[in-house]
């Protein structure tokens, strides 16, 4: 159980598109879900913390205007980087908890802006 | 604030070595929970544990086991008999309650069991 998946995997997009990576719980209901960024060899960066039907609380630091968090449904939350840039690029990677602490992680997302 | 330090960096063992690596939290509320996760090369966190800091019973899960000392704010994870398969990087993590808040993580260490 606790299975979370990330769609798509991996993304190469141009300079100035925007790009929509979707995080969903296929075995339970997350009432929190998490966002998080990963550089080569660094540890996780939060980014922002989601919870369904609300607003997201994003970090100090992260332009709420550039990465778009939508969570829908207890199932499905949605980041959209708009006009991404090559300083984009990087592993993203979701989370979603249910009732309990723990926090289960998806497979992560590889962005490469060109 | 809350603050979680892996100090080791990087560890290289020898398959069948046990090893041990070493996280040490900090945090000023007296509720609080602690998690390992492991990222093998394809990058997606495994969650292997989470203990509650007022458990401190020791944990065994087959070739793991886990350490936890309030009193030297510590919660230390030991592979015994490596394998080339636990190859990866382990975080050390660490929430205040009610346990909705986000993962505060060590930076990692990055483990390699060498055949």
């Amino acid at each position: 159980g606790a299975v979370v998946s990330q769609h798509p995997s991996r993304v190469i997009c141009k300079s100035g598109t925007s790009v929509k990576i979707e995080c969903r719980s296929l075995d339970f209901q997350a009432t929190t879900m998490f966002w998080y960024r990963q550089f080569p060899k660094q540890s996780l960066m939060l980014m922002a913390t989601s919870n369904e039907g609300s607003k997201a609380t994003y970090e100090q630091g992260v332009e709420k205007d550039k990465f778009l968090i939508n969570h829908a449904s207890l199932t499905l939350s949605t980041l959209t980087v708009t006009s991404a840039h090559p300083e984009d690029s990087s592993f993203y990677i979701c989370s979603a908890r249910q009732d309990r602490p723990e926090q289960y992680f998806g497979p992560g997302t590889r962005l490469t802006v060109t | 604030a809350q603050k979680v330090t892996q100090a080791q960096t990087e560890i290289s063992v020898v398959e069948k070595e046990d090893v041990t690596l070493d996280c040490v939290y900090e945090t000023r509320d007296t509720t609080y929970y602690l998690f390992w996760y492991k990222q093998p090369p394809s990058g997606e966190l495994v969650f292997l544990i989470r203990r509650n800091s007022f458990d401190e019973q020791n944990e065994i899960s087959g070739r793991y086991s886990w350490n936890f000392q309030k009193s030297t704010s510590s919660f230390n994870f030991t592979i015994t008999a490596s394998q080339v398969v636990d190859s990866a990087v382990y975080f050390c993590a660490l929430s205040e309650a009610p346990g909705n808040t986000p993962l505060v993580f060590g930076k990692g260490t990055r483990l390699s069991v060498i055949a």
